[in-house]
């Protein structure tokens, strides 16, 4: 199948700076990619949509001046964590679907961020 | 919310046939069915998806009942590698549209 990549797999933070994740698409397009957030023993909830070239879609309690999504190309989207908080420690996962694959969307491997 | 029911967690036998049930009685006619699993500590990956026919692939087969209301997911020969947290998931299938996870199906497959 399609790959997605992550980058970091892993981060630590302090509180109260920014932290840059990036997901790329290595073999296709991705027209659109998502992210979720995935809290220990939790199931994966969707933050937000982003489409190449258009500001990203939140989900209603996603905070979109605390989550800076950038979607510039379509190979490579960021997810900005501004201000992190202890709170904001999570497993955040990116996936990416394309017009021109099967219907399936690819998942990237996780960001494990930890804020301390 | 998601559309789908499963069980929280099942065991099976390293060798045998692992059957994973999935009940999504509100799926409508133009959505897909899709089975997606997640190891520990790494994004999910994809197994299987369909539409209204049985399907097979290398890692699985996926048996759709005629309603649609429900499906499994077949793992022929479980290994210990195939623990993990099993998602069976309803969507358009379309590439702009987000796949919405439920809970999942923990299966521990031992010796």
């Amino acid at each position: 199948g399609a790959v997605v990549s992550q980058h970091p797999s892993r981060v630590i933070c302090k509180s109260g700076t920014s932290v840059k994740i990036e997901c790329r698409s290595l073999d296709f397009q991705a027209t659109t990619m998502f992210w979720y957030r995935q809290f220990p023993k939790q199931s994966l909830m969707l933050m937000a949509t982003s489409n190449e070239g258009s500001k990203a879609t939140y989900e209603q309690g996603v905070e979109k001046d605390k989550f800076l999504i950038n979607h510039a190309s379509l190979t490579l989207s960021t997810l900005t964590v501004t201000s992190a908080h202890p709170e904001d420690s999570s497993f955040y996962i990116c996936s990416a679907s394309s017009n021109s694959l099967n219907t399936e969307a690819f998942f990237g491997q996780g960001t494990r961020l930890t804020v301390v | 919310d998601a559309k789908t029911t499963q069980p929280t967690s099942m065991d099976c036998a390293e060798g045998r046939a692992a059957n994973l049930p999935c009940n999504h009685s509100t799926i409508s006619g133009n959505e897909y069915v899709y089975w997606y699993r997640q190891i520990h500590s790494q994004g999910p990956q994809y197994i299987i998806h369909g539409l209204k026919n049985n399907e097979t692939n290398e890692m699985a087969s996926l048996i759709i009942t005629e309603d649609r209301k429900s499906s499994t997911l077949i793992l022929p020969h479980a290994t210990l590698r195939d623990t993990a947290v099993y998602y069976c998931i309803v969507g358009l299938g379309q590439a702009g549209t987000a796949l919405i996870f439920g809970k999942g199906t923990t299966l521990s497959v031992s010796s």
